[in-house]
This record gives C-alpha cells, sequence and structure tokens, in this order.
C-alpha cells in the first residue's frame, strides 16, 4: 500500500519562474493538503482540496494555487517565483469523514530558487 | 489567535534516560493534538495523537504524551531514550474552520547523546 507520494523530489528554479508540484494521496484517501515548510520552521498550511475544490486556504498569495483531480492526486503551481519560496513543500492527505485519523504525509519536494 | 507553541529549539539528553519535549497550544474548543517526527530529507511520521479520553496516550516507538488541559499543554515523553531517536519533532493542533486544517509548532530538535 503506497503512502502519500511527491515529485519531483527537488527542484531548482530562477526568480520569477513558474513551477508546478505534483501530488499522490494515499490510498482510500480524498482529501488534499499542501505545506510549505521553510528552513527552520514548522509546515505552514498552504490549502486545501477536497472533490476537486480548494476548501480552505492559508494566509499565502494568489500566486499560489492549485487543482485536485478525479483521481484525487493534486498539483501545487506557483508563479512568479520569489527567493522566500525556497521551501520545503509537503503533501498531506486523509479521508474525509475519518476525523480523528492523522492526515500522512509525502516527503515533500525541496524547491531552490536562485 | 490559535496557536502552538514548542519553547525549546533543541533538547539534548544520553541515551538511556528519560526525554520529554514540550508543547502548549492555544486553542478554542476541545484540542484534537498530535506529535510528528521528521527524519532529514523526509516528511512528517504520525507518531499519537489525543482526541478525548485517557490523559496519557501511547504512540509508536515508545514515545507517550500527557495531555494537561489546565496548563494546556501536550507534552511528549520517552521513558529510555535511542540515538536513533534524533530528530525533528513537532507538536500539531487541528481547528476546524468549515474544514480541518493543522497548526504546527516551529518544532524542536532532539539529540540523544551515546
Amino acid at each position: 500500500d503506497a503512502g502519500v507520494t511527491q515529485s519531483p523530489t527537488h527542484l531548482i528554479k530562477t526568480r520569477g519562474q513558474q513551477v508546478t508540484l505534483r501530488c499522490s494521496p494515499k490510498s482510500g484517501h480524498d482529501t488534499v493538503s499542501w505545506y510549505q515548510q521553510a528552513l527552520g520552521q514548522g509546515p505552514q498550511f498552504i490549502f486545501q482540496y477536497y472533490e476537486e475544490e480548494e476548501r480552505q486556504r492559508g494566509n499565502f498569495p494568489d500566486r499560489f494555487s492549485g487543482h485536485q483531480f478525479p483521481n484525487y492526486s493534486s498539483e501545487l503551481n506557483v508563479n512568479a517565483l520569489l527567493l522566500g519560496d525556497s521551501a520545503l513543500y509537503l503533501c498531506a492527505s486523509r479521508r474525509q469523514g475519518a476525523s480523528n485519523q492523522p492526515q500522512h504525509f509525502g516527503d515533500g519536494t525541496r524547491l531552490s530558487i536562485l | 489567535a490559535q496557536s502552538v507553541a514548542q519553547p525549546e529549539d533543541q533538547v539534548n539528553v544520553a541515551e538511556g534516560n528519560p526525554l520529554t519535549v514540550k508543547c502548549t497550544y492555544s486553542v478554542s474548543g476541545n484540542p484534537y493534538l498530535f506529535w510528528y517526527v521528521q527524519y532529514p530529507n523526509r516528511g512528517l511520521q504520525f507518531l499519537l495523537k489525543y482526541i478525548t479520553g485517557d490523559n496519557l496516550v501511547k504512540g509508536s516507538y515508545g514515545f507517550e504524551a500527557e495531555f494537561n488541559k489546565s496548563q494546556t499543554s501536550f507534552h511528549l515523553k520517552k521513558p529510555s531514550a535511542l540515538v536513533s531517536d534524533s530528530a525533528l519533532y513537532f507538536c500539531a493542533v487541528r481547528v476546524h474552520s468549515g474544514t480541518y486544517k493543522y497548526i504546527f509548532g516551529t518544532g524542536t530538535r532532539l539529540k540523544v547523546l551515546a
């Protein structure tokens, strides 16, 4: 049973570029959340997707957008990259309705902006 | 504002000694509390959770945590530390605002010395 998988594992971009990160949730999970973890910090909630809609959003600008597909996988898009966007981006999944169960995290995508 | 605080950036303990990693929270209503561990270049792994019931919660790898409502704390403990326990530990609280999202502390680096 595969857990949460994210791709790519590492990515290097330059300022102003755009990036797309991908996430496949754990089998049986239908809700995907994205987090940004800057160096030395805890994960910060970006947004959550369920039934292909953004359900909740953290304090991130519109440059951060996402999508969820019918197979529950998800993408995170970041436009007009800034140096401050350098971070580990984590995807977490859970099953809607299993409110007492924890989220499961992928190993993340390390994004470096030059 | 709802928040989680981990007052110690780093905790050092000798192998075989008991360890405690501290966490306090500020939320409205009854808290759902979690501990996660992060190893280098990996995502977060779930350790344990408190939803309701007994204040002492047992989790993975011999870890346990004590929920104290009056002190709004949820400290992580282990009776006998192992060198392999050295990692970054995050406390999190789940909050509900239309849907669920997690708020993480800034993390505590645990170093177990042989």
